[in-house]
């Protein structure tokens, strides 16, 4: 199984330019996520999602947009890049339910550098 | 969320135990304890998780103190393969939550 599989692994963009990535799980996870780390951080949530059709704010949403228009997918856009937008963004997945499961499944990272 | 504070880095010896420590003094009653490591800028992976008894699996202990207020991951018998950036974290398993992440503990684990 592919499991979280994160498009493009890595993007060099101009200031200003937009761009959009995209987060593709194969597991029917009702709950996605997208999150960034810095150099030397712990990753910090920028959206997330809970179902098809519905997002909501993470701790730092400002710059990003998202979409959940198919249940498998997840899309991070930046409409005008800036550097401080430089880092690795990591999507993530997990199941859905009462009772919303333990084990949260990521990709590999997308290493976004904004110039 | 409670809050949860972890000592930066911390060495192992190789086949040594690793027990690394985790403080969340202000946990409430109905909040879980996860751990998931980070290995190399990979994304993290998930190791175990508990609300007030004491878990293993495959991977690591887990124990927490009777009180709650902190708790301690238990990486048997530690290879070099185990260095990572762990990641303590508190969190009420709900619908529409997520997992906050803080910075971790950067276990380095030497032959």
């Amino acid at each position: 199984n592919a499991g979280v599989t994160q498009t493009p692994k890595f993007r060099v963009l101009k200031t200003g330019q937009s761009m959009t990535l995209l987060c593709a799980q194969d597991m029917n996870h009702e709950y996605m996520y997208w999150y960034r780390q810095d150099p030397g951080m712990g990753l910090r949530l920028i959206h997330y999602s809970v179902g098809e059709g519905t997002t909501a704010k993470g701790e730092v949403p400002d710059g990003y947009n998202v979409s959940r228009l198919k249940k498998q997918n997840f899309l991070l856009g930046l409409e005008s890049a800036a550097p401080s937008q430089t880092s690795v963004y990591f999507c993530a997945s997990k199941r859905g339910g009462p009772f919303s499961g333990n084990t949260i499944y990521f990709g590999e990272g997308s290493w976004l550098t904004v110039v | 969320d409670a809050k949860t504070t972890q000592p930066p880095s911390m060495d192992c010896a190789e086949g040594r135990a690793a027990n690394l420590p985790c403080n969340h003094s202000t946990i409430s009653g109905n909040e879980y304890v996860y751990w998931y490591r980070q290995i190399h800028s990979q994304g993290p992976q998930y190791i175990i998780h508990g609300l007030k008894n004491n878990e293993t699996n495959e991977m690591a202990s887990l124990i927490i103190t009777e009180d709650r207020k902190s708790s301690t991951l238990i990486l048997p018998h530690a290879t070099l393969r185990d260095t990572a950036v762990y990641y303590c974290i508190v969190r009420v398993v709900q619908a529409g939550t997520a997992l906050i992440f803080g910075k971790g503990t950067t276990l380095s684990v030497s032959s």
